[in-house]
């Protein structure tokens, strides 16, 4: 089965760059979404198809998708950034939608 | 609005039933594809089933095909998800969430979830 792989954990300062990685075999072949969920709140829409972003997204958040990895870029990081991320894919070959382990952003 | 409102969830003991639904409202339902993903206490997303928008294609996580089964009621805006034969790993919130494809398409709009417990 495809696997997902993401850093447990990324901790940035406030105004710098995040970057969360999620690393998949030719996952560039493969529309990556990007989920961000805060704690007891339901998960969130933050990029899709690799670099779309929805409406209300803030113009921080971009993505990007190349060879094995696709990147989540969170620029001009905001204490309300902080939160859990999860990239996702759908494998054709299992017709399984696939998640990553998610990756606990902390903003120090 | 758009939203999407999950019920059904409770205490069931192992190998019990439970049937979820999820009710939607301010969107054409019949338009899009449907999905159910859980989460246990303190892990990450897992993605359960699929279903189409007219209900021609369904899958299912391996974890649980052949104990689940989702469908659909578009005359009724609504999903559903079955769940048989219950085991202690199947505890967690159970989210619905909406996609424009069948596949590829991103969960956009999620529901707040409704949590399952599976306990003697």
């Amino acid at each position: 089965s495809y696997v997902l792989t993401q850093p447990p954990s990324v901790s940035v300062a406030p105004g710098k760059t995040a970057r969360i990685t999620c690393g998949g075999n030719n996952i560039g072949s493969k529309s990556v979404h990007w989920y961000q969920q805060k704690p007891g709140q339901a998960p969130v829409l933050v990029i899709y198809y690799d670099s779309d972003r929805p409406s209300g997204i803030p113009e921080r958040f971009s993505g990007s998708n190349s060879g094995n990895t696709a990147t989540l870029t969170i620029s001009r990081v905001e204490a309300g950034d902080e939160a859990d991320y999860y990239c996702q894919v759908w494998d054709s070959s299992s017709d399984h939608a696939v998640f990553g382990g998610g990756t606990q952003l902390t903003v120090l | 609005e758009v939203q999407l409102v999950e019920s059904g969830g409770g205490l069931v003991k192992p190998g019990g039933s439970l049937r979820l639904s999820c009710a939607a409202s301010g969107f054409t339902f019949s338009s899009y594809s449907m999905n159910w993903v859980r989460q246990a206490p303190g892990k990450g997303l897992e993605w359960v089933s699929s279903i189409s928008s007219s209900s021609s294609y369904i899958y299912y996580a391996d974890s649980v095909k052949g104990r689940f089964t989702i469908s659909r009621d578009n005359a009724k805006n609504s999903l559903y998800l079955q769940m048989n034969s219950l085991r202690a790993e199947d505890t967690a919130v159970y989210y619905c969430a909406r996609s424009d494809l069948t596949g590829d398409g991103a969960f956009d709009i999620w529901g707040q979830g409704t949590m399952v417990t599976v306990s003697s």
